[in-house]
């Protein structure tokens, strides 16, 4: 079955650590995203991919980092420099398409608590 | 600034009515709108959509409207079942550009 996979499920953080989270996926999507929940908030957009080796900046990239080494792979790390972590993330994929009729696919998100 | 709103925090609906979700934009390039449904400690499952050369778009129990005049969008769940209790996104994406955009989202809650 093809989809997305974020790992692990929930994670703890101390503060001043470095986290990464995984989001793997294997529907042969050039984009993937990751989002940011918080209450009240809605998702926001914290970095974005195309294509391998290239990401940008969504609206709240600040204390943020991806790489793309792989198409199927695009882990987020959640640095120190991220003042308020807490929060659940979600990471998506879709077709690189300007097709409108595309929909993204979400995985089942992390959540992740500073302790 | 937020170029998705839905302005309603929260709704509550017994089962069996209509439960109606609302959407405004902002953003006039904006052409496609999609509807997400979440439950608490998943992720986002695609609803329905419509593209905006329609006003109407139906599957089953849900139904989206979009008046582009006044740069509404709005969902129809009936009936409504206690199943249908989660958040609902709406979200939309201009010409050209592959990202959508999100609201804040709205609970739904559905009583037997």
């Amino acid at each position: 079955d093809g989809g997305i996979t974020q790992s692990p499920k929930y994670l703890f953080r101390k503060e001043g650590q470095n986290v990464t989270l995984s989001c793997e996926q294997n529907l042969n999507h050039d984009a993937m995203y990751w989002y940011r929940q918080d209450p009240g908030q809605g998702l926001r957009l914290i970095y974005y991919s195309q294509i391998v080796n290239d990401f940008q900046k969504g609206d709240i990239a600040e204390g943020y980092s991806v790489s793309r080494e792989k198409k199927e792979s695009f882990p987020l790390t959640v640095t120190s420099a991220q003042k308020n972590p807490t929060a659940f993330y979600l990471c998506a994929s879709s077709k690189l398409t300007t097709v409108p009729n595309t929909e993204a696919f979400f995985g089942q998100g992390t959540r992740l608590t500073v302790v | 600034d937020q170029q998705v709103k839905q302005n309603s925090p929260s709704l509550s609906v017994q089962e069996g009515r209509i439960s109606i979700l609302n959407c405004d934009y902002t953003n006039s390039m904006f052409d496609y709108f999609l509807w997400y449904k979440k439950y608490p400690a998943e992720g986002p499952t695609f609803l329905i959509s419509i593209s905006s050369i329609k006003d109407k778009n139906e599957d089953g129990r849900f139904t989206v409207f979009l008046n582009k005049s006044a740069k509404h969008l709005s969902l129809h769940i009936v009936p409504s079942q206690p199943g249908d209790s989660a958040v609902y996104f709406c979200a939309a994406k201009s010409g050209g550009s592959y990202i959508p955009t999100f609201g804040r989202g709205t609970s739904l809650i559905v009583h037997p």
